[in-house]
C-alpha cells in the first residue's frame, strides 16, 4: 500500500459526459501530480500541485481541470468527455526534496472508461 | 527533445538470469533524482528504486540495483536472478528539482521465461 488512495477505482461514462476523479496523498505529502496512462503508453504528466497551488502543468487539456484543497487532497475533474480519454489516470504525491521521502508514490489509479 | 529515453521497447529473458533495463536522461539541473517503477498487468505503479544526483554510490534495494553513470547520463536498472513475477512494464523516470517535473520514459515490457 502507497498511502495514496484514489476513488474511483473504476468508471464507466457516456460521451460528452462529465467526471470527478479524487486522489488523498500519503500522509504529510504537499506535492500531489496527475498522470494519465493510455492503452499501451507510457504516462503523460498532467499537472502537478504543490501545496494548494499549481506548481507545473503538462499536457493538460483544455476540457480538463484540477485542483487541490486545504487538506491537501486533489481533484481532477475532465469534461466533454471523448472516446479517447478513455485510460488509467493515476495521482501521485511526494514529499519535499530534501526528506527521506524523495520518493513519489503513486495510487492505484482509476480506469476510466468513455464509451 | 525527450528527457528520458528507454531505447527496449521490449525484452525476453530466461528465468534466474540477470537483466539490465537501459535508461538515459538528458538535463542540465545539477540537482535531480532517478526513479524506476515496475507496472505489472493489473496496472498499478509500484516504486523499485531511488539514485540522487548526489548519491556516490549505486542504489540498490533487494534484487534491484542502478547502474549510475552520471558522465554518461545513465542509469540502468539491474534485476539479479530474475523470477517469473517480473514480468512486467519497467519506467524510469527523472525529478528535476529546479522545476520539480517529474518526466517518464516510454518504457520496457520485460517477459521472463520459464
Amino acid at each position: 500500500d502507497s498511502g495514496v488512495t484514489q476513488t474511483p477505482k473504476h468508471l464507466i461514462t457516456a460521451t460528452g459526459q462529465r467526471v470527478t476523479l479524487r486522489c488523498s496523498p500519503r500522509s504529510g505529502d504537499l506535492s500531489v501530480y496527475w498522470y494519465q496512462q493510455s492503452l499501451d503508453q507510457g504516462l503523460q504528466f498532467l499537472i502537478q500541485y504543490y501545496n494548494g497551488e499549481e506548481r507545473a502543468k503538462g499536457n493538460i487539456l483544455e476540457r480538463f481541470s484540477a485542483q487541490q484543497f486545504p487538506d491537501l487532497h486533489s481533484e481532477l475533474n475532465l469534461s466533454s468527455l471523448e472516446l479517447g480519454d478513455s485510460a488509467l489516470y493515476f495521482c501521485a504525491s511526494s514529499g519535499l526534496r530534501t526528506d527521506s521521502g524523495n520518493t513519489i508514490y503513486f495510487g492505484e489509479g482509476s480506469w476510466l472508461t468513455v464509451v | 527533445a525527450q528527457k528520458i529515453t528507454q531505447t527496449q521497447p521490449g525484452m525476453f529473458v530466461q528465468e534466474k538470469e540477470a537483466v539490465t533495463l537501459d535508461c538515459t536522461y538528458d538535463t542540465s539541473d545539477p540537482s535531480y533524482g532517478l526513479f524506476w517503477y515496475k507496472q505489472p498487468s493489473s496496472g498499478e505503479m509500484i516504486f523499485l528504486i531511488y539514485q540522487g544526483s548526489y548519491d556516490q554510490q549505486n542504489a540498490t534495494e533487494g534484487r534491484y540495483s542502478l547502474n549510475f553513470q552520471k558522465a554518461r547520463k545513465s542509469a540502468n536498472l539491474v534485476i539479479s536472478a530474475s523470477q517469473l513475477g517480473d514480468s512486467a512494464m519497467y519506467f524510469c523516470a527523472m525529478r528535476e528539482y529546479r522545476d520539480d517535473k517529474i518526466i517518464f520514459g516510454k518504457g520496457t515490457r520485460l517477459h521472463i521465461l520459464p
